[in-house]
Formats: C-alpha cells, structure tokens, sequence
C-alpha cells in the first residue's frame, strides 16, 4: 500500500550507459515531480508534471527525459550517464494545489 | 524565481533540550512554507506546515512560526529525543509555483 514507489532503490552503472527510472503513485494526484538530492543533500527540483503536461523544467541536461504516460506514472530516462550524474532521485507527488508532497523512497544512482 | 536560506547547517543539541532551526525567503508572494524531515537513508517527510494566513501553528512537540514582514519562519522542536536526529528541511512555494527547498540543518540530539 505503499503511496509513492519508486524502483529501482539501488542502481550502479557506468559511465555512457542509458538507464531508467519508474514511479508510480496511488494516491490519486495529478501532480509527479522528480528531484535530485546531491551528496551534500541539497534537494533540487528537476521536473514537475501535471496530469501528464511538463510543467517545469529546471535547467536540466536534455539527456534527462522525463515520461508520464499516465497521471499515476513518471519515469525518468537518461542517456549518456555521467559521473556529476550520481545522486539520490526522490520521485514524488501532490494535489493539484501543490501542498503537501509524499516523497518516493529514492532511488541511489552510481555511476562508475 | 524563490531563494530560501537555512540555518543553521548542523546542530547539536541535548536530549531534552529545544531545538531551533530558522529560514528566510525571498518571495514576498510566497504562503505555504512545509518542513520536510528525512532521517539517514530514508525519504523526506512532511512534519507540519503553515500557510501564510497563520502566525504559527503547533504539533505536540513540534511548531512553526511565520513572521511574513521580515519572511523568516523558523521550527521549533521541544524537549527533544534520540529519535529526533535527522535532516530537516524548510521549503517555500507561491501558488502553484514550485516547492523550493532550503539547503537542510542536520539535527544531532546527544544523549
């Protein structure tokens, strides 16, 4: 019954490599949004969409591409993987009204 | 677009004692303002929020303050326990505008 889930948890790579990400939520929301926490754990916002349309775009490298084939889904694909490009990825989701957002429970990229 | 500024970055505090952590913003449009914990390994979660219609707003151990003229709200943990230890997170957001996210305070209670 988990709310937002994420997969997978643990995800060690090297670099060049193309790899995806899967979110899914049950909570009914229309809003997914994909996060990026570095290793001084600053939370940067990466992606936002709403009932399926991109809505926000941070000046993210265009080998980040984010896919919602339904309002319950958000993937998150990216090509060419790049050492800067380990982190920890929080998918997560919120009412249309943007308040309170239910975090995935991450998913730890390592690229080698 | 938002800035919000966290501090402070670490804090020590004794069990039992309280437990401050404050934030600025620079949005003066902004009017809801969360506080995330995320303990080691694990995802961030929400802990009390408070919109800007509210001056403060309390949880148990746990409140909020939001002073909108000088736009600092700070969290206020009381009493505090082992359990407590984490990273905290303040965040603020306008409308329908992102959530932006202060740089954390990572919260070490001695026992």
């Amino acid at each position: 019954d988990t709310a937002v889930s994420q997969t997978p948890k643990y995800l060690v790579t090297q670099m060049g490599n193309d790899k995806s990400i899967k979110c899914e939520q049950n909570l009914g929301h229309d809003t997914m949004y994909w996060y990026k926490q570095d290793s001084k754990k600053f939370l940067k916002i990466m992606f936002s969409y709403n009932n399926k349309e991109l809505i926000i775009n941070e000046t993210v490298p265009n080998r980040f591409s984010p896919k919602s084939p339904d309002k319950a889904h958000l993937n998150l694909h990216i090509n060419s993987l790049e050492l800067g490009d380990s982190a920890v990825y929080f998918c997560a989701s919120s009412r249309l009204d943007r308040s309170q957002a239910f975090f995935g429970q991450g998913t730890r990229l390592t690229v080698v | 677009g938002e800035n919000v500024e966290q501090h402070p970055s670490t804090l020590s505090v004794q069990e039992g004692d309280s437990a401050v952590i404050k934030c600025t913003y620079s949005d003066s449009a902004s009017n809801y303002f969360p506080w995330y914990k995320q303990e080691l390994g694990k995802r961030p979660q929400l802990i009390i929020d408070i919109r800007s219609n509210v001056g403060e707003k309390k949880d148990q151990r746990i409140a909020v303050t939001l002073n909108k003229t000088a736009k600092h709200f700070s969290l206020h943990i009381t009493e505090t326990q082992p359990e407590d230890s984490a990273v905290y997170f303040c965040a603020a957001r306008f409308g329908n505008e992102k959530l932006t996210f202060g740089t954390g305070t990572r919260l070490t209670i001695i026992p």
